[in-house]
């Protein structure tokens, strides 16, 4: 079975500063995609980043990096230079090959709040 | 064009009532994807098409009937529903997921139901 757990249920941070959402996961499978998902008010969840199990480095798009550690089984979320546009629904998910790839697991979400 | 679009944006039906939910994507993706999201909860896998073929059901009741016509369109007819099924419902879209982990899925803005 798989699971996402994301403890925080809301974070705070002042415009421009790094956050830091955390997401930590529990798989048996030797193979693994994680995903991070960003959905605003509006309700459209929109891909943010993507890290293999395979991968040997940290995934990278923009201000957005996934902090990858798989002794630990953590993938979190770093944000850079938060913008108030970044206000949303954060959603950590996993799929793996013992379902075929095909389910996408999300965890419970972190709703980030950026303030001027 | 990475756009999943997903007609009507809201939708109030009764209970006795039959409607359709219809989702479009123009990428070439051959997995879509039907997720049922009440407030404040992360989206929760009810069908996965592949190749047009219904791939997995997760035990949904048969209220929710999904339909695959072609490559680039998903349905979701629905027919005496209770007024607990009423949530966001979105359409994703990836391509094929046997290929590996890797494939994001692309989400639609979602259609809110509500049931009275």
């Amino acid at each position: 079975a798989q699971k996402i757990t994301q403890t925080q249920p809301g974070m705070f941070v002042q415009e421009k500063e790094a956050v830091t959402l955390d997401c930590t996961y529990d798989t048996s499978d030797p193979s693994y995609g994680l995903f991070w998902y960003k959905q605003p008010s509006s309700g459209e969840m929109i891909f943010l980043i993507y890290q293999g199990s395979y991968d040997q480095q940290n995934a990278t798009e923009g201000r957005y990096s996934l902090n990858f550690q798989k002794a630990r089984k953590s993938a979190n979320l770093v944000i850079s230079a938060s913008q108030l546009g970044d206000s949303a629904m954060y959603f950590c998910a996993m799929r793996a090959s013992g379902t075929g790839f095909q389910k996408l697991v999300f965890g419970t979400g972190t709703r980030l709040l950026v303030s001027p | 064009d990475t756009e999943v679009t997903q007609t009507p944006k809201h939708l109030v039906m009764g209970m006795t009532n039959k409607k359709s939910l219809k989702c479009e994507q123009h990428m070439g993706h051959r997995a879509m994807y039907w997720y049922k999201q009440k407030a404040k909860k992360p989206p929760e896998l009810m069908f996965v098409y592949s190749y047009e073929k219904l791939s997995i059901n997760e035990s949904v009741p048969s209220r929710f009937s999904p339909e695959c016509p072609n490559s680039s369109l998903l349905n979701l007819h629905l027919h005496a529903l209770q007024p607990e099924d009423s949530a966001l419902y979105l359409c994703a879209s990836s391509q094929d997921f046997k290929q590996g982990d890797g494939y994001e899925q692309y989400f639609g803005p979602g259609t809110r139901l509500t049931v009275t």
